[in-house]
Order: C-alpha cells, then sequence, then structure tokens
C-alpha cells in the first residue's frame, strides 16, 4: 500500500468547512483512497472512500487531484462533535486485508 | 442492530497469563480482523479472516492466536500475555473485500 503524508494537527472553528490534506505521491492506479476517523477512546469509523473520482457523501466530500497524487477531505460545516483524529488510507480494493493506519492528523474544532 | 460487539472493555492480567478477547458481529459480514493501537500510533493489524474457517497473519501475529468457527466470532486468544501486549485492541468487520470497515469499541488492556 502507498504511503501517506498528513499534518500532525489542525484547527478549525465550529461552522466552518475543515479541509484536510493528504499527500499519497506514490499512490498506484489499482489503490484507492480512504478516510476514517477516531474520537477519543472510540473505535475508528469510516468517513468516506474513492478512486480517482470526487464524492460526497452524509459526512463528507472527497476530492481528490487529477494525478491522484493528493486529496483532501471536506468537512462541510464542522461542529464540535468532528474533533478527532484523522486517517487517510491508500489500498487495492482486492488481495489486501489490512488497512495501514498511520499516525493521522488531530483535528480540533474551536467553538 | 449491535454492529461490532467487543468483550471485555477493560482487562488486566498479569505476565503469563492466558485470556481471550471475544469480538461478535451481527451483520453477517464476511471479513473480520483485530488491530492493536498502541499510544501515539496507528492501528496495526494482528490477524484476519476472510470467512469462516479461514484465518491469516497480519503485520504483528506473534503471540495471539484466532479462529473462526462461525460468521458471527472471531476471538482473539493471548497465549501468554506479556508486558509488550499491553494496548487498546480494536475489532472490526466488513461485508466483503472492497467495502468499508465497522469497529468496535475496544478492548483495552493491560499486562502487568
Amino acid at each position: 500500500d502507498a504511503k501517506t503524508t498528513q499534518p500532525t494537527s489542525m484547527d478549525c472553528a465550529e461552522g466552518r468547512a475543515a479541509n484536510l490534506p493528504c499527500n499519497h505521491s506514490t499512490i498506484s492506479g489499482n489503490e484507492y483512497v480512504y478516510w476514517y476517523r477516531q474520537i477519543h477512546s472510540q473505535g475508528p469509523q469510516y468517513i468516506i472512500h474513492g478512486l480517482k473520482n470526487n464524492e460526497t457523501n452524509e459526512m463528507a466530500s472527497l476530492i481528490i487531484t487529477e494525478d491522484r497524487k493528493s486529496s483532501t477531505l471536506i468537512l462541510p460545516h464542522a461542529t464540535l462533535r468532528d474533533t478527532a483524529v484523522y486517517y487517510c488510507i491508500v489500498r487495492v480494493s482486492f488481495g489486501n486485508e489490512k488497512l495501514t493506519f498511520g499516525t493521522g492528523t488531530r483535528l480540533t474544532i474551536i467553538p | 442492530n449491535a454492529g461490532v460487539t467487543q468483550t471485555p472493555k477493560f482487562q488486566v492480567l498479569k505476565t503469563g497469563q492466558s485470556m481471550t478477547l471475544q469480538c461478535a458481529q451481527d451483520m453477517n459480514h464476511e471479513y473480520m480482523s483485530w488491530y492493536r493501537q498502541d499510544p501515539g500510533m496507528g492501528l496495526r493489524l494482528i490477524h484476519y479472516s476472510v470467512g469462516a474457517g479461514i484465518t491469516d497473519q497480519g503485520e504483528v501475529p506473534n503471540g495471539y492466536n484466532v479462529s473462526r468457527s462461525t460468521t458471527e466470532d472471531f476471538p482473539l486468544r493471548l497465549l501468554s500475555a506479556a508486558p509488550s501486549q499491553t494496548s487498546v485492541y480494536f475489532c472490526a468487520s466488513k461485508r466483503s473485500m472492497n467495502t468499508e470497515a465497522f469497529f468496535g469499541q475496544g478492548t483495552r488492556l493491560t499486562v502487568v
């Protein structure tokens, strides 16, 4: 699985959009980009994933650059409950069970 | 719908003791896995299963055994606990290869 690079921490004002970047310059053509988050002391929670097209669901939007070397997770209207560690993971869609969690980005929503 | 249930939530063991961490899911998922998370680190895969009767090793399997006799249950056994196994353990399940994983709430294990 490709290695990812994320900022260690970020702050965002409540009600504003939180934009979390992720670099994955060595991503290969069959690797998906997944985002999970982990709220303190809880199990990780799936947010969204994509291959090359931008994706949106009820939680977030995922913007993947055309060259697929980086992506941005967007939480459109951040709330205090969005304070968590956010993990960007790239993995193949088959043949490999492992989700390689790095150290992620600690996002703090400021009231 | 309970999702993924882990028991116990907390456990303290003495070095050399054995125990089983339980994981059950009620979503009829084929894939189940165990991860450990140490302070300041991401999750690391211990063992996983792609269906009943099938298990395989992950990144850090030493000191742990698993079995998958039913679709619902995937217990993790510590054969002889060591202080290095002090960690938070998460069980996860997913419907198939290319779907999202659902995680349990974790078991916080301390080995003294």
